[in-house]
Order: C-alpha cells, then structure tokens, then sequence
C-alpha cells in the first residue's frame, strides 16, 4: 500500500544553520505531497504542499520539490531560526480522498540559540 | 475566522468504558475528518465524514464510530476501551471538495485509558 517514510529524528541544529528533512514515498501514479508541522501546544498545520511532479511548495522559508524519479519531497530552509522548532510530518493523499491523509512518522526538529 | 475546536481536551477512562468526544469545524467546512496520533503507530485516519455521510474510513475496528450533524459537528465514539487506545485524537475540517488536500486540525482531545 501507500507508504512515507522519512528521516527519524531527533534533529538538532544550530540557529541559521541550513535544514533537509529527507522524505520518500511510496504509491502508484501520482499523489498530492505535503509537509505538515506541528509546534509544541498546537494542531497540525499545513506548511506546504505540492500536487505534480516538478511542483515547489514553498512556505515561511521552507521549500520542497515533488520529485517523481526519486519519489521524494525533501523539505529545505536555508536558515533555520529557534521558531521552528516543532514536529515536520510528511505526507501524502489522493485528489479522491483528499481527506484520508497518509503520513510519516515524523521528524522532530530543535533549533539551538 | 474561529478554528477547529475539540472537547474535552483531555480525559482519563477506564478500560472497558466508553467515550465520546466532539469537534466543531470551521464555519463553512462541511467535511470532518478524524486522526488518532500514538507514539507507537503515529498518525493514522479514523475516517471521514461529510455532509452527514461517512465518506473514507481507515482500518479501525468497529468500536471506533462516529457520526455528523447537520450543522457539520461530529462527534467520534470508542466503545469498550482497551489501553491501547490512549492516544492523541484530533479533528480536522476541510470544504470538502476534491483534490484541495488543505486539512486544518484541532489541537486533539488526549485520552488516557487506564
């Protein structure tokens, strides 16, 4: 079945550092990817999302590019701050059910002043 | 615009009991959608519903339940607890069309089995 996995964490980094959240998937033909975050004491909330191959999302800083030879959706920032430090989960859904969304196990990113 | 509210936050049951827990979506979202989240098995989907109908459903067992109102509230219930239901579950909304992918998610009611 349709799968994500993506780098364990914990991730710890110093502010202004540069971030990668490596994330692969598995699925046939073409889903709509996602990255989600989830900062301490708050919901899930989409950070970007892209839906065909070659997309970027793009959001606060944080990019990520729908590779389909790869099955990827790596998440980026250039320059990371103490702010973002949350959960990142990465995803994947169906235009059909866009609703019954599929996730990684998510990475937990610390960003150290 | 108010966002997706869950009640209770957090409660404590006792095996063998049951719970029901609510979510009120965003004004205007006629989908519901619900997500257990444990340590263990991470984020998965209890199910779907819209307009009153359960539109997708995950793979939970049948004392996982839930239902919508004409006003798009829902409310999910779990029967005979077992301790492997302690977990985070949260709600999210959506309009409810195709292909939109945008979910926006409750904070989560927590509940505790013991």
């Amino acid at each position: 079945g349709d799968s994500v996995t993506q780098m364990e964490g914990p991730v710890t980094l110093s502010e202004e550092a540069f971030l990668t959240i490596n994330c692969t998937y598995t699925a046939t033909g073409y889903p709509s990817l996602f990255w989600y975050v989830q900062y301490p004491g708050e919901g899930l909330q989409l950070l970007l999302k892209a839906t065909k191959a070659d997309d970027k999302g793009s959001n606060k800083g944080f990019e990520a590019t729908y590779r389909k030879e790869t099955t990827s959706f790596h998440l980026e920032k250039g320059s990371v701050q103490v702010s973002d430090s949350a959960v990142y989960f990465c995803a994947l859904s169906w235009a059909s059910s866009a609703s019954k969304i599929i996730f990684g196990s998510g990475t937990r990113l610390s960003i150290r002043p | 615009k108010a966002g997706v509210t869950q009640t209770p936050r957090y409660l404590i049951k006792t095996r063998g009991q049951q719970v029901t827990l609510s979510c009120s979506p965003i004004s205007g979202h006629r989908s519901v959608s619900w997500y257990q989240q444990t340590p263990g098995q991470g984020l998965q989907f209890l199910f779907e519903y819209f307009s009153e109908t359960q539109r997708n459903k995950g793979n939970f067992p049948g004392r996982f339940s839930g239902r919508q109102f004409s006003n798009s509230r829902s409310e999910m219930n779990v029967s005979t607890l077992e301790l492997g239901d302690s977990a985070l579950y949260l709600c999210a909304s959506s309009y409810g069309g195709e292909g939109t992918g945008e979910l926006f998610f409750g904070e989560g009611s927590r509940l505790t089995v013991l």
